[in-house]
């Protein structure tokens, strides 16, 4: 069984200029998230869908972040315009909902100088 | 006060040490814990995962809760090069998402 994918693994990009990432979440899982970890600092929801509709956005930046989920599949988070505090990794993660385990992906890894 | 602590370490131990990691948390409404094991560049795994107080064995891992202290504990036992990584511990209410403690360093030395 394949696991949750993101793309890209890294990104650097300069205040100001906005940035997008990619996730494919295990086949069959109507449940996504998108979480950010600063270093140092555990994951932090930022959104979560149950297949194409968010349930939960309350820890999410809506100024300059948003996400969406099409068809119920794949999703994408986008920055615009990003800070020097969006630095951190983006975890992806899935489960087929109502289930605890949650299955991560390998992240995305921002850097904004 | 944060919602959710560890203490971030790093902790270095020998191989074959027993391993004690813990959290202790501020929400008294918290019933589901878990423990996340994640290596360097990659995503959380799930570990253990445990509902209310007691104990919970998986091999050489054994999860506690203690809801009236408020705190939780993963032992790892016969401790493996293998097990270096950052252990996060997550706790939730019943309807609510997790919520991540930061995270424990761990280095297991050959």
């Amino acid at each position: 069984e394949a696991g949750v994918a993101q793309s890209p693994r890294y990104k650097i990009i300069e205040k100001r200029q906005s940035v997008a990432f990619w996730c494919n979440p295990i086949s069959g899982h109507a449940t996504l998230y998108w979480y950010q970890q600063i270093l140092g600092q555990g994951p932090k929801l930022l959104i979560q869908f149950q297949n194409n509709g968010v349930v939960d956005d309350s820890q999410l930046p809506k100024d300059r972040f948003s996400a969406e989920r099409l068809k119920g599949v794949d999703s994408t988070l986008k920055i615009q315009p990003a800070k020097l505090e969006d630095s951190a990794v983006y975890l992806c993660a899935s489960n087929i909902g109502g289930q605890e385990t949650q299955y991560f992906g390998p992240g995305t890894r921002l850097l904004v100088l | 006060q944060k919602e959710v602590e560890q203490d971030p370490g790093p902790l270095s131990v020998p191989e074959g040490a027993i391993v004690s990691l813990n959290c202790t948390y501020s929400n008294s409404a918290f019933q589901y814990f878990m423990w996340y094991r994640q290596y360097s560049r990659k995503g959380p795994e799930l570990l253990m995962y445990t509902y209310s107080s007691g104990n919970k064995e998986d091999g050489r891992f054994t999860a506690q809760v203690d809801k009236s202290s408020k705190y939780i504990s993963l032992f790892i036992r016969d401790s493996q090069p293998s097990d270096s990584a950052t252990y996060l511990c997550a706790m939730r209410n019943y309807g609510q998402n997790f919520v991540f403690g930061p995270g424990t360093r761990l280095s297991v030395l050959p």
